[in-house]
This record gives structure tokens, sequence and C-alpha cells, in this order.
């Protein structure tokens, strides 16, 4: 069974300063997807990127980036010009290809300081 | 497209009484998910369909909780009796199965029982 671990249950950052956010995962599957969604206090559930585990390059979205190290299972979310809107609850997730279900992580609360 | 849309947003009701909790998918989706979240216990999977067949229901907490797909646009997840532990936010997802399978969560219905 895949595992998903989020070893910071809460962090905080400065306003236009950046943070990472760390996940690492146990599988012994070679393809899969992972995931990275946001839940701001309004509770909307959204995603904010993806990687495919067959793609060496990092996904980026505007201010949002993955460092993904496929040999050690760790796929970090790195949020760069942190923004108040940021402050969420950010859970990392684990999809094998072509599967139903995610896996996700315990969650991890960034707080962005004015 | 509208999302995942559920049904109600919040629900107040005394212990003993029925819940009914109701999600419409994104049209196409073939996946669908009802998970729980409560600041104990985190977000859970409690069950999920694939063509409108449950797949895994093993997080389903006890016979009190049933949950429903009677075609590709509805489903239900019915508590009876409801208990005051059952509050949480209740969350239904969509994806589709082939592809990335990144899900799309509706806004959650909060309940509450007294």
């Amino acid at each position: 069974a895949q595992t998903v671990t989020q070893s910071q249950p809460e962090m905080s950052v400065q306003e236009a300063e950046t943070v990472t956010l760390s996940c690492t995962y146990d599988t012994s599957e070679s393809n899969y997807y992972l995931f990275w969604y946001k839940q701001p206090p309004s509770r909307q559930m959204i995603l904010v990127i993806r990687q495919e585990a067959y793609k060496q390059q990092n996904a980026t979205e505007n201010r949002f980036s993955v460092n993904f190290q496929k040999a050690a299972k760790s796929f970090s979310l790195k949020i760069s010009d942190s923004q108040l809107g940021d402050t969420a609850m950010y859970f990392c997730a684990f999809s094998r290809t072509n599967a139903g279900k995610s896996t996700f992580g315990d969650g991890t609360t960034l707080t962005v300081k004015p | 497209d509208a999302g995942v849309i559920q049904s109600p947003r919040h629900e107040v009701t005394e212990m003993g009484q029925e819940v009914t909790l109701r999600c419409k998918p994104i049209s196409g989706h073939n996946s669908l998910f009802w998970y729980r979240q409560t600041m104990m216990r985190g977000l859970e999977l409690l069950i999920y369909f694939n063509n409108n067949v449950p797949i895994d229901d093993s997080g389903m907490p006890e016979d009190r909780f049933s949950a429903k797909m009677p075609n590709a646009s509805f489903s239900t997840l019915k508590i009876q009796p409801s208990e005051p532990r059952d509050s949480a936010v209740y969350f239904c997802a969509s994806s589709l199965t082939s592809g990335y399978n990144e899900q799309f969560f509706g806004p959650g219905t909060r309940l509450t029982v007294l």
C-alpha cells in the first residue's frame, strides 16, 4: 500500500518570502502521479500542481514549483513570493496510473504573515 | 462547468435523525469519492465509486453509513441514525480515472449533530 508523509504539521512564512513544504511517499510502482492540493479557510480544496513520475522535469505553475526526487521518493512544494492568499492547508497526494483513488498526506498548515 | 455540486452546504440535526448528503459530480467523470474531514482524524476516504459501482468502502466507519450512486450524475451519503461524533465536513470529489486522476472537490457539507 502507498503511504504519503508530510512531516511539517504547521509552517509560517513572511509575505514575499519563499517557503518549501515537504512530502515523502512510499510505493513500489514505477509510474504514478503526485499532486499538491490547497485548502484555504473557505475549505474548498483545489489542485495546485501535479507531477508525472516518468517526467524528470519539475512541474511549475506560476509561483508554485516542485522538487521531485524520484529515487528519494520526495516531492516538495516551493512557494515563491508568498502572498497572504496562500494561507491554507496543503495536502500532498499520490495516485497510481489509471487507478481510482489517491492517497493523501495529513496536510501542512501554512500561514503567511504580513 | 459548474464543478462538483454538493447539497446541503450546512446541516444541523439532532442525534438519532437520518441525514442525507447529496453530490453531483462533474459531467464525464467516472470516479466519485466521499471524504470526511475532522480536526482529530484529518481527511478520511469513506468510499469511492467507479462507473457507479462501489469499489472500496473500507473507510465507511460503521453500518450507520451507507452510500449509493444510482447513476453517473448523482450520489448520496446517508447516516442513519446520526450521532454527535459524526459531526464533520463531508466532501464529495470526482475524477476521470484515465489520465492524471486528479480529483475535483465539491465545497463540502458541514454537518453538526447535536
